[in-house]
């Protein structure tokens, strides 16, 4: 099992351009969640699939985010019209659907910096 | 609404015991988590307690949990200076289907030789 990992970890960006960030689940999980860590903080839901099915997406998340996990499998979070304030580690996790099973196991991050 | 409050900072010697302390909002039927956070990596998974239980022990860990005040601690036994980072407190609720993490702002442990 190779852990949940994500692409690409560092990112910096212009004010104003699209980013997307790839997550890949340990293999056969099917919950996938995206969460955001800024300075000094813990980290903060934002939305959550089971297989491809986003079933619940933070007020944090505004029009100009979007995330997709068209295949249940891998999924991509893109920032549209990037602004400073969404300078952050971007987290990814996933757990299994197995009864009683409520771990959520994270990837290393990718952190965004928007100039 | 569900919020989780800790401490800051711990600063503790080598072969001491470390104790991290969260207090949690949500009454209703809960997991909670302890988190680790190295520099600039994710969030490593160490344990986690059902609401139903007062204790959980695993190896040097052990989770103490105390509902009647919604207090939760981490003791890390015979602490190393590997075991410096930063902790998060956790909890979801029932309401959310155990789905939706919410964490406390972290307390980094600086453990010294």
């Amino acid at each position: 099992d190779t852990g949940v990992s994500q692409d690409p970890r560092h990112k910096i960006t212009k004010r104003g351009q699209n980013v997307t960030f790839r997550c890949d689940p340990i293999s056969e999980h099917n919950r996938l969640y995206w969460y955001r860590q800024t300075l000094g903080q813990g980290p903060e839901f934002l939305t959550y699939f089971q297989n491809e099915a986003q079933l619940e997406k933070s007020r944090l998340l505004s029009d100009r985010f979007s995330a997709e996990r068209p295949k249940g499998s891998f999924s991509t979070l893109e920032i549209q019209r990037t602004e400073q304030g969404d300078s952050a580690m971007y987290l990814c996790a996933s757990s299994s659907n197995r009864e009683s099973s409520y771990e959520q196991y994270f990837g290393p991050g990718t952190r965004l910096t928007v100039t | 609404g569900e919020d989780v409050e800790q401490s800051l900072f711990l600063s503790v010697r080598e072969g001491d015991s470390s104790v991290i302390n969260c207090t949690y909002t949500d009454s209703s039927s809960t997991y909670l988590y302890w988190y680790k956070q190295e520099p600039g990596a994710g969030l490593q998974l160490l344990t986690y307690i059902f609401s139903n239980m007062d204790m959980k022990q695993d190896q040097r860990l052990t989770v103490l949990l105390n509902k009647k005040d919604k207090h939760l601690s981490l003791r890390i036994a015979d602490t190393q200076t590997g075991d410096s980072a930063i902790y998060f407190c956790a909890e979801t609720a029932i309401n959310t289907g155990f789905q939706k993490l919410v964490f406390g702002t972290g307390t980094r442990l600086l453990v010294s030789p």
